[in-house]
């Protein structure tokens, strides 16, 4: 079954740090690009970052309101995709996802890029305040 | 940068046929492919539509996909609405490389 999981939310106080962890499993992890999105109470889906796969020399992007202060990195190795956030602030609390770069699949090669997210973990709580 | 604006809800009744809307404010709606999103209350969000108009598997072809050129917006059709389509509903496009999403358009079936 292909599956994310999320972990490391919690309570943490504005200024403080945190390090989320996003466990995969049932699919080939080294050959998708993944993404993390969050989800403020009661507020639309937030696009977080996105780190590219092996092929794509792991390259890594940031929204404008996490650069510098959030760093995405994955463990092909251990199927592990996370998210550490520094300087956090009370609009960083959130849920956050992690979820699954889709391949574009032709001609029996797949692509990763701009295609969407096709899985996602049930995401972890944020909570920045004092 | 650009955006993608989407009605803030609509309702419609059991059987009926519903479309969201998603239109892109700066570059053609043609230039990255358009996803749709579901989210229930509580729930993580699930893709009901990718690539413009394609389906994954296990989706129903009650839901559907399109563009449309000319007025710049993507669109997503529910027909034979069920009690269970109740849900958030997002469309998400790319900034060159960056996803963007919709705003999001809360859907009531009453």
């Amino acid at each position: 079954e292909v599956q994310l999981v999320e972990s490391g939310g919690g309570l943490v106080q504005p200024g403080g740090s945190l390090r989320l962890s996003c466990a995969a499993s049932g699919f080939t992890f080294s050959d998708h690009d993944m993404d993390w999105v969050r989800q403020a109470p009661g507020k639309g889906l937030e696009w977080v970052g996105r780190i590219r796969n092996k092929a794509n020399s792991y390259t890594t992007e940031y929204a404008a309101s996490v650069k510098g202060r959030f760093t995405i990195s994955r463990d092909d190795s251990k199927t592990s995709l996370y998210l550490q956030m520094n300087s956090l602030k009370s609009e960083d609390s959130a849920v956050y996802f992690c979820a699954r770069g889709k391949l574009h699949c032709s001609s029996g090669k797949c692509y990763s890029g701009y295609y969407g997210m096709d899985v996602w973990g049930l995401g972890t709580t944020v909570t920045v305040s004092s | 940068n650009f955006m993608l604006t989407q009605p803030h809800s609509v309702s419609e009744s059991p059987g009926k046929t519903v479309t969201i809307s998603c239109t892109r404010s700066g570059g053609g709606i043609g230039g990255y492919y358009v996803q749709w999103y579901q989210q229930r209350p509580g729930s993580a969000p699930t893709t009901v539509i990718y690539e413009d108009n394609q389906r994954p598997s296990g989706v129903p072809d009650r839901f559907s996909g399109s563009i449309d050129s000319s007025s710049n917006s993507a669109s997503l059709t529910i027909s034979g609405l069920k009690t269970e389509d109740e849900a958030d509903y997002y469309c998400q496009s790319y900034d060159s490389t960056n996803p963007v999403f919709g705003g999001g358009t809360q859907l009531t079936v009453l």
